[in-house]
Parts: C-alpha cells; structure tokens; sequence
C-alpha cells in the first residue's frame, strides 16, 4: 500500500520569504512524486514530479521539491513567496511498479502574508 | 497543452434526479480517467479509474449503480450520479493521463453538485 503525509494542515509565511510544504510518503517500490496546487473551486493544477534523476526538481511559477530518499520525503520549495501562492497544495505519490492510482496527501493550505 | 474540461462546472438537481458531468481531454488522448470526490477542506477520494473502453474499477465503499461512469472513447469519460441525494453534493473533479510512461495526471476544474 501506498501513503502520503502532508504533517502540516497549513502553513503562513511572510511574502517575500522562503517557503516549505512538507510531504514525506511510503511506496512498496520506487516512487513517482508529485505536487499539485489548487485554488478556491477549481481544480488541481500540475506543479512538478519526480520520476527519476537529480534529486532537485524544478517546477512552475517558481517551485521546486527536493527528493531525499533515505528520509523517504519530497517537500516543496520556493525561494521568496508571493501572496498569489496562497492557496491549497497537495503532495501526491504513486508506485512506479504499479497501475496508474495516485495517493493524495491531505493538503496543505499556503497562506501568504502581505 | 494537455487540458481536460468538465461539464458542467456548476449543477443543482432536485432529489431523485440524475445528474450527468462530462470530462474531456481536448488535446490528447485519454487512455485512463480517474474520477474524484472533495469535501470540503479535505482531500480528494478517488471513486473510480476507468479506462477507454472498458469498464470502471470502483474504489472500495463506491456504489458503482449509484456512480455510473462511462469511458466511451479516448476523450470522453462521463460521470452519472443516479437518484441524487443531498448527500451527494459535493466537488467532483476528474483527472486524465495518456499512455505516455510517467504521465501525470491533468485535471478538470471541477463541477460542484448541489442536490436540494
């Protein structure tokens, strides 16, 4: 079975400062990796993934994640947040082995503040 | 590219009714579609994946009479709710991949279902 932990249900951050939404996961075999943003009444929007490679990953409107696998996490990065990325993020994982289902993470809700 | 709409965005239906919401891949072909249900706040629970031309595999605890999904061709999947409930209002948001190796998923904006 496959999991994913988003330990933080939100997290504030100063615009203009750097930010981490934490993710770790749990797959039987190697893991593909992915974030996923959402705004209010939409749907999710595709950020990044990790399939295989560098260990950094970089993504859209600015972010990056970085894999670490002996820590079995992928957090997500940004350098310096804008107010425009307050919104829901989600981590999501599937096993490279296995059918396509993906597991989402229960998101974690970036709050910047001006 | 890669864009996946839904249709409609927005429905309110008297209970009893059913309720029809389209999910199209509009520049590539869909080969799977997964569909999901948000709460409020929550995550996305997966209902059921489907794949063209077959029939869907339901999650466990999913009535698969009472959400009858149609995969008819590589970029068109339907979602059914029969005999709505209020208890079926909710978010519904489908998702596509193609058969590409490492394909992520593309989503849909959304319909949000209220039954009265």
């Amino acid at each position: 079975a496959q999991s994913v932990a988003q330990p933080e249900d939100q997290v504030n951050v100063a615009e203009g400062n750097p930010l981490t939404v934490k993710c770790t996961y749990s797959v039987s075999g190697n893991p593909y990796l992915f974030w996923y943003v959402q705004y209010p009444n939409r749907g999710l929007q595709f950020l990044l993934k990790y399939i295989t490679g560098d260990n950094l990953v970089k993504g859209s409107y600015g972010f990056e994640a970085e894999f670490n696998k002996s820590q079995t996490s992928f957090h997500l990065k940004k350098p310096s947040a804008l107010v425009s990325d307050s919104a829901l993020y989600f981590c999501a994982v599937r096993d490279v082995e296995g059918y396509q289902k993906v597991t989402f993470g229960t998101g974690t809700k970036l709050q910047v503040i001006p | 590219g890669a864009v996946v709409s839904q249709h409609p965005s927005r429905v309110i239906c008297k209970s009893g009714t059913s309720v029809k919401i389209e999910c199209r891949s509009l520049d590539f072909q869909a080969t799977t579609m997964f569909w999901y249900r948000q709460f409020p706040k929550q995550s996305l629970m997966l209902m059921a994946t489907s794949n063209e031309g077959s029939k869907a595999t339901y999650e466990q605890g999913v009535e698969k009479d009472k959400f009858l999904i149609n995969h008819a061709s590589l970029t068109l999947s339907t979602l059914t709710v029969t005999s709505a409930h209020p208890e079926d209002s909710s978010f519904y948001i489908c998702s596509a991949s193609s058969s590409q190796p490492h394909s992520e998923q593309y989503f849909g904006p959304g319909t949000r279902l209220t039954v009265t």
